[in-house]
């Protein structure tokens, strides 16, 4: 299985900042990695597939980039409702594996 | 619009086995293209991908617990399921339903999550 590790886990900063994500696959996954976003209580949200296609009705401000094994995801400036974990998920084969989170909490 | 929304059996004892439903709208699983996935989470912890069914019944499931997994679906009622047998204390989890975007590999819908106890 290909293994995900995110980047930090944890990520405190402020309402304005503009923040990267880091997500690194075990192997090469091409373009195949995505972005979710979850906060507490509901299910996740796609905001990133394949590596940099903007999810239709998520915020400019979010984007992706990356590839092969290493993959960012920036929020260029935090809203007070961005506040939440962000799990990557790569497809490139099965079984589909997610890194452990990042969860961006306000400093 | 696209919905999906898990139903089960809130709580089970170990041994038993776990059935869970998934009624979606706004696509149909007889479309090509189209699939459904199930993922779980423990509380307070990460996602796990465990099974995907395709429109054309073709079946994927996640190696670790493939022996106790079975997906299905029907496409008249617009649902999908799926089983998972002789269930411990560590399938305790929310498990949701995902719609996999059209011949991709990955989830753009998710339903809002049912949760599910195994205890004796």
């Amino acid at each position: 299985d290909i293994q995900m590790t995110q980047s930090p886990s944890v990520l405190s900063a402020s309402v304005g900042d503009r923040v990267t994500l880091n997500c690194k696959a075990s192997q090469n996954i091409n373009k195949y990695l995505n972005w979710y976003q979850q906060k507490l209580g509901e299910a996740p949200k796609l905001l990133i597939y394949n590596t940099n296609n903007l999810q239709t009705g998520i915020p400019s401000r979010f984007s992706g980039s990356g590839s092969g094994t290493d993959f960012t995801l920036t929020i260029s400036s935090l809203q007070p409702e961005d506040f939440a974990t962000y799990f990557c998920f790569q497809h490139n084969s099965w079984p589909g594996t997610f890194g452990g989170g990042t969860k961006l909490e306000l400093k | 619009q696209v919905t999906l929304k898990e139903s089960g059996p809130g709580i089970l004892q170990p041994s038993q086995t776990l059935s869970l439903t998934c009624t979606f709208s706004g696509f149909s699983l007889s479309t090509y293209g189209m699939g459904v996935g199930w993922i779980r989470q423990p509380s307070g912890k990460g996602l796990e991908w465990l099974a995907n069914i395709w429109w054309d019944d073709d079946k994927y499931y996640n190696p670790s617990l493939k022996n106790r997994l079975t997906i299905s679906k029907d496409t008249s009622n617009n649902q999908a399921f799926l089983k998972i047998t002789n269930v411990d204390t560590a399938d305790t989890a929310t498990y949701y339903c995902a719609r996999l975007a059209y011949l991709g590999g990955y989830f753009d819908y998710w339903g809002q999550g049912v949760m599910v106890t195994v205890s004796s």
